[in-house]
């Protein structure tokens, strides 16, 4: 059974600075990973999708990573800004075509400190 | 307006009551999917359908049932609720053309079960 874990579960940082949230899963059949921001009131906004044979993905300031044999994936965002506070989860999608899911992890609550 | 609606947004209700939550979509997506958030526990699916005639049991199906009523409409009821049935539900829709299954999230349902 695919888990997600996503370490830590909250983190606060300054205005400016770049950061890097982690997330980690066990079954490295995915057929690809990704990136949610979550805010209060709302459902999930899809930030990134990395497929399985991609090893990375960018949006202006987002940059996701995927590395399926350390079971790894990382978020990057540079020069954060206090917009970017909210809830972020990764989610991967495996299983047998037809039957895929999505296994979510538990996500990083994210506070940028004006 | 909102692609994927969620109603109602909030609902507070007692043991035993029956409750459905009604999900539409204006995205033209066959695909539509059923899930809850607990706080630690990440997002769990309950269930999906992939067409108007297909519908499937996720990971936590057990006290709920859907309807697919047409395409664009997908309802989740709970027969007779239960406290621990107290959770943010969301619906979301998925379009698999192009290889790039991208789910969309409506904004989310919170049931309180007293």
């Amino acid at each position: 059974k695919q888990e997600v874990t996503q370490i830590p579960a909250a983190l606060s940082v300054p205005e400016g600075e770049n950061l890097v949230l982690n997330c980690s899963f066990t079954d490295s059949a995915i057929y690809n990973l990704q990136w949610f921001r979550q805010d209060p009131g709302k459902g999930l906004t899809s930030l990134l999708l990395i497929q399985s044979s991609q090893r990375e993905q960018t949006s202006g300031r987002l940059n996701a990573s995927l590395d399926k044999s350390s079971g790894r994936s990382t978020l990057y965002i540079a020069a954060s800004q206090p917009g970017d506070s909210a809830t972020y989860l990764c989610a991967f999608r495996s299983g047998n075509f037809g039957n895929e899911k999505l296994t979510f992890g538990t996500g990083t609550r994210l506070t940028i400190i004006p | 307006d909102a692609d994927v609606t969620q109603t109602p947004r909030n609902r507070i209700t007692k043991t035993g009551k029956r409750i459905m939550l009604e999900c539409s979509q204006t995205k033209g997506h066959d695909r539509m999917y059923w899930y809850r958030q607990d706080p630690g526990l990440g997002l769990r699916l309950i269930y999906y359908s992939f067409d108007v005639k297909d519908i499937n049991k996720g990971e936590i199906s057990d006290g709920y049932s859907v309807s697919r009523q047409a395409q664009a409409k997908f309802s989740l009821s709970l027969e007779s609720a239960i406290p621990n049935q107290t959770a943010l539900y969301f619906c979301a829709t998925s379009d698999p053309a192009g290889g790039v299954d991208t789910q969309y999230f409506g904004p989310g349902t919170r049931l309180t079960v007293l």
